[in-house]
């Protein structure tokens, strides 16, 4: 079974900066997705950002990018510029492309709190 | 536009009591999911639904039945319900959608108390 780890519980950013938030993951899979998903106070799942494994370019959504690091099992976001409106739990999670009984399930980390100084 | 609404968003009641949440999606989607999330934030899928047929059941007490009339709707209901029933409960969707398939996209959640 895949695993998710997000072993920041609570990051800080000064508003403008730039901040990284970590995710590494187990799976023995070698095609699956990856994605970050932001949850404000409204506690609203919001996608942020998604990447394929079989891509090798890193995805970038305006001030959102990621560093994939496929051998490592490494899936950390960049915000850059980071705004008030940033601030909010942000969760890493996994998607295997496999069918049968797991088809589109996803793994959550346990989330990272990010605060946002202005 | 709403695209994945559920209701309702709160919901207070009594152990023992049998409650639902409705659960629907304006996306055209195929898959429809519930999720918990606990007291700690914790994320974890409960059911998947592909075109009405259930395809996720991850080790969900029997209490628990989902129930998917169409593809756009797919519903919570629980029975006899118990403290630590108390959590958010999201629904979620996905399919076809700008060509990707496996982006699923979420509701608001329904913030369930058991007194």
């Amino acid at each position: 079974a895949q695993t998710v780890t997000q072993s920041q519980p609570e990051m800080s950013v000064q508003e403008a900066e730039t901040v990284t938030l970590s995710c590494t993951y187990d799976t023995s899979e070698s095609d699956y997705y990856l994605f970050w998903y932001k949850q404000p106070p409204s506690r609203q799942m919001i996608l942020v950002i998604r990447q394929e494994a079989y891509k090798q370019q890193n995805a970038t959504e305006n001030r959102f990018s990621v560093n994939f690091q496929k051998a490592a099992k490494s899936f950390s976001l960049k915000i850059s510029d980071s705004q008030l409106g940033d601030a909010a739990m942000y969760f890493c999670a996994y998607r295997s492309v496999a069918g049968g009984t797991s088809y589109g399930k996803l793994t959550f980390g346990q989330g990272t709190i990010l605060t946002v100084h202005p | 536009d709403t695209a994945v609404s559920q209701t309702p968003k709160y919901l207070v009641t009594q152990m023992g009591n049998d409650k639902s949440i409705k659960c629907e999606q304006n996306l055209g989607h195929d898959t429809m999911y519930w999720y918990k999330q606990d007291s700690k934030k914790f994320l974890k899928i409960m059911f998947s639904y592909n075109n009405k047929e259930l395809i996720i059941n991850e080790t969900v007490p029997n209490r628990f039945s989902p129930k998917s009339p169409d593809k756009a709707h797919l519903n919570l209901h629980i029975n006899s319900l118990e403290l630590g029933d108390s959590a958010v409960y999201f629904c979620a969707s996905s399919g076809r959608l700008a060509g990707y398939t496996d982006t699923q996209y979420f509701g608001p959640g329904t913030r369930l108390t058991v007194l």
